[in-house]
């Protein structure tokens, strides 16, 4: 079974630093990646999303992530971050074995003025 | 607003009720999510359906789970028997027919069972 990894839980960052996260999943055949976010009191939303081509991403509020097939790893990058960044970050997997998505348990990230 | 919404947002309840909570997917969506979420955890496939029919079930949904989608429009989660170990965030998603369609997430209901 596929299976999602968030090595980062928790991460805390000044405004304007850069910021990468890493995921890194376990699954040898054709997947769809994911990133959502999650604000304070608000529910999931989607930060971006690979499903084929360019493997790096853009997404909204200037996140990228890169795909990079030979490690198995989707990181998220912002340059500079902002404090209304602040929220948490999950990653995702789809591979179209089970019509669900797999979730990575989350990185906490808490940006400082 | 014509996102997911679910109904309840938060319920409480004493161990050993019944609790069902509503899921309203986006309109033209035809597949339906229910996933779980616990402190510190990432959601948690729980089940899905296909307009009406619903097609896989995860372990996770013991026999005192029961979902529906009897119109293929909106679902309902039911839990009986509701035992300590179901306070949770119950998530619903949605999303167009190809399966790996980006799932548009609710708000939630977070269960808390006393």
């Amino acid at each position: 079974a596929q299976s999602v990894s968030q090595h980062n839980h928790h991460v805390i960052l000044s405004e304007a630093a850069s910021l990468e996260l890493g995921c890194n999943y376990s699954y040898g055949g054709t997947v769809n990646l994911f990133w959502y976010v999650q604000y304070p009191g608000q529910h999931l939303q989607l930060l971006l999303k690979y499903f084929s081509g360019d493997p790096l991403v853009k997404g909204i509020k200037g996140f990228e992530a890169e795909f990079i097939k030979s490690k198995f790893s989707f990181n998220l990058r912002k340059p500079s971050v902002q404090w209304s960044d602040t929220a948490e970050y999950f990653c995702a997997v789809y591979t179209g074995t089970a019509s669900k998505l797999t979730f990575g348990t989350g990185t906490r990230l808490q940006v400082t003025l | 607003d014509t996102g997911v919404s679910q109904d309840p947002r938060h319920k409480i309840t004493k161990r050993g009720q019944n609790v069902t909570f509503r899921c309203d997917p986006i309109s033209e969506h035809n597949r339906l999510y229910w996933y779980r979420q616990t402190l510190g955890q990432g959601p948690e496939f729980l089940t899905y359906f296909q307009n009406e029919a619903q097609l896989e079930k995860s372990r996770l949904l013991s026999d005192r789970f029961s979902a529906e989608r009897p119109k293929g429009s909106f679902s309902t989660l039911e839990i009986q028997r509701t035992e300590q170990g179901d306070s949770a965030m119950y998530l619903c998603a949605s999303s167009l027919r190809q399966p790996q369609e980006t799932q548009y997430f609710g708000p939630g209901t977070r269960l808390l069972v006393l």
